[in-house]
């Protein structure tokens, strides 16, 4: 089954314990992305991949780091994760991003809830 | 800088009804538009997209209308089911190399209610 698996799916943790969001994709994408979703913010993105070894920020990115050595894994790392990040977490994959029509769309995990105390 | 603006925030609609949700953008490079339909505890997942060469495009219930020259488009829902109870997010992006970023808009809570 075509999949995009995000672990954990829950998460609380304590103020500057660096922690790690594991995401992996089964359908040999190229393009890979994490999110943030807040109320009333929407789907925020915090980086994203063209492909392995290449990364860039999104909208987001401070205190957040990625890396993304193998095609099918994007972990997402929180260094010194704090409160303001207690969020819902998304990892998405595509085909492609540039190519246009179907290969454009996006597969999403099913999140990461992740609380900082 | 908010690209892509959605409206409304929430939406209630009886069974049976029309659903309406509008997006407005103002980057006029993008060129694909898809809606993600999220239930709750799932990700999104795309429901329909449309490329701004068309006006619109139906699939079953579900019609997105595009008005290039306004910026606008919007996802209407027919015949409104208490299934399709979810929050819609309109997106945007721009086609061709070196362009990769899907950008969201906030997002509308649909309830139908029976």
């Amino acid at each position: 089954e075509a999949q995009v698996t995000q672990n954990p799916r829950y998460l609380i943790t304590v103020t500057g314990k660096k922690l790690t969001v594991t995401c992996s994709q089964n359908m040999n994408h190229e393009y890979m992305s994490w999110y943030r979703q807040d109320p009333g913010l929407g789907l925020r993105q915090i980086y994203y991949s063209m492909n392995v070894e290449v990364t860039d920020k999104g909208d987001v990115p401070e205190g957040y780091k990625v890396s993304r050595k193998e095609k099918r894994n994007f972990p997402l790392i929180l260094e010194s994760p704090s409160p303001n990040q207690t969020s819902l977490y998304f990892c998405a994959s595509s085909l492609s991003l540039w190519a246009g029509g179907a290969n454009t769309e996006a597969f999403f995990g099913q999140g990461t809830r992740l609380t900082v105390v | 800088q908010q690209q892509v603006k959605q409206s409304p925030q929430s939406l209630i609609v009886q069974k049976g009804g029309i659903s309406i949700i509008n997006c407005a953008y103002e980057n006029t490079a993008f060129d694909y538009f898809p809606w993600y339909q999220q239930f709750p505890g799932k990700g999104p997942a795309l429901l329909i997209a449309i490329r701004p060469d068309v006006s619109e495009k139906k699939e079953g219930r579900f019609t997105i209308s595009f008005n290039k020259s306004a910026k606008q488009f919007s996802l209407h829902i027919m015949d409104s089911q208490p299934g399709d109870s979810a929050t819609y997010f309109c997106a945007a992006s721009i086609s061709g190399a070196g362009s990769y970023q899907l950008t969201f808009g906030k997002g509308t809570k649909l309830s139908v209610i029976p």
